[in-house]
């Protein structure tokens, strides 16, 4: 069991564009879904903390306009990353927080990750 | 604010060696959680463990084993054994609030196993 989806996989695509990336837990509801970004030979960075129903919080330097974040159910979480450029070219990952699990803990469960590639 | 160093960027060893994978974390709070995750290189991350912040008892998995030390704010990793399927990234990481928070990931360390 928690199993996490994230579609797509890989995405190449025009400079400009915006692109949308799906975060679905599959067989356990997440009120909290995080993204995470890792630039090559880097480590993962937070970006974003998703709450279900309500607005996402962004940690320091994300842009919020930039990285739209929709939580509209308790299984699925979209980042939209609008007006893509090469600078934005990374390996986005999600995670969903198992709202099942622990009384003191709710462990976290990944996706498989995203590589976007903008020319 | 939370922080997990790892200061092996890359470590390479021959099949069969034994190797320690360094973490160390900085956090305020009394109740926290460490982990290590590996990260082959098609991307995904594989869990390996979990440890809690109130339970001190090392953990063999295997060739895997972990020594979490309070006193030195430290959980480091050895592989017994390595092969050289053991090759990737592996990264070590901090969360608390009960995993509330997102993770916070060290540098993580490049692991070559040579045949």
């Amino acid at each position: 069991g928690a199993v996490v989806s994230q579609h797509p996989s890989w995405v190449i695509c025009k400079s400009g564009t915006s692109v949308k990336i799906e975060c679905r837990s599959l067989d356990f509801q997440a009120t909290t879904m995080f993204w995470y970004r890792q630039f090559p030979k880097q480590s993962l960075m937070l970006m974003a903390t998703s709450n279900e129903g309500s607005k996402a919080t962004y940690e320091q330097g994300v842009e919020k306009d930039k990285f739209l974040i929709n939580h509209a159910s308790l299984t699925l979480s979209t980042l939209t990353v609008t007006s893509a450029h090469p600078e934005d070219s990374s390996f986005y990952i999600c995670s969903a927080r198992d709202r099942r699990t622990g009384q003191h803990f709710k462990p976290q469960h990944f996706g498989d990750g995203t590589r976007l590639s903008i020319l | 604010a939370q922080k997990v160093t790892q200061a092996q960027t890359e470590i390479s060893v021959v099949e069969k060696e034994d190797v320690t994978l360094d973490c160390v974390y900085e956090t305020r709070d009394t109740t926290y959680y460490l982990f290590w995750y590996k990260q082959p290189p098609s991307g995904e991350l594989v869990f390996l463990i979990r440890r809690n912040s109130f339970d001190e008892q090392n953990e063999i998995s295997g060739r895997y084993s972990w020594n979490f030390q309070k006193s030195t704010s430290s959980f480091n990793f050895t592989i017994t054994a390595s092969q050289v399927v053991d090759s990737a990234v592996y990264f070590c990481a901090l969360t608390v609030r009960g995993g509330a928070d997102g993770l916070t990931f060290g540098k993580g360390t490049h692991l070559i196993i040579q045949p």
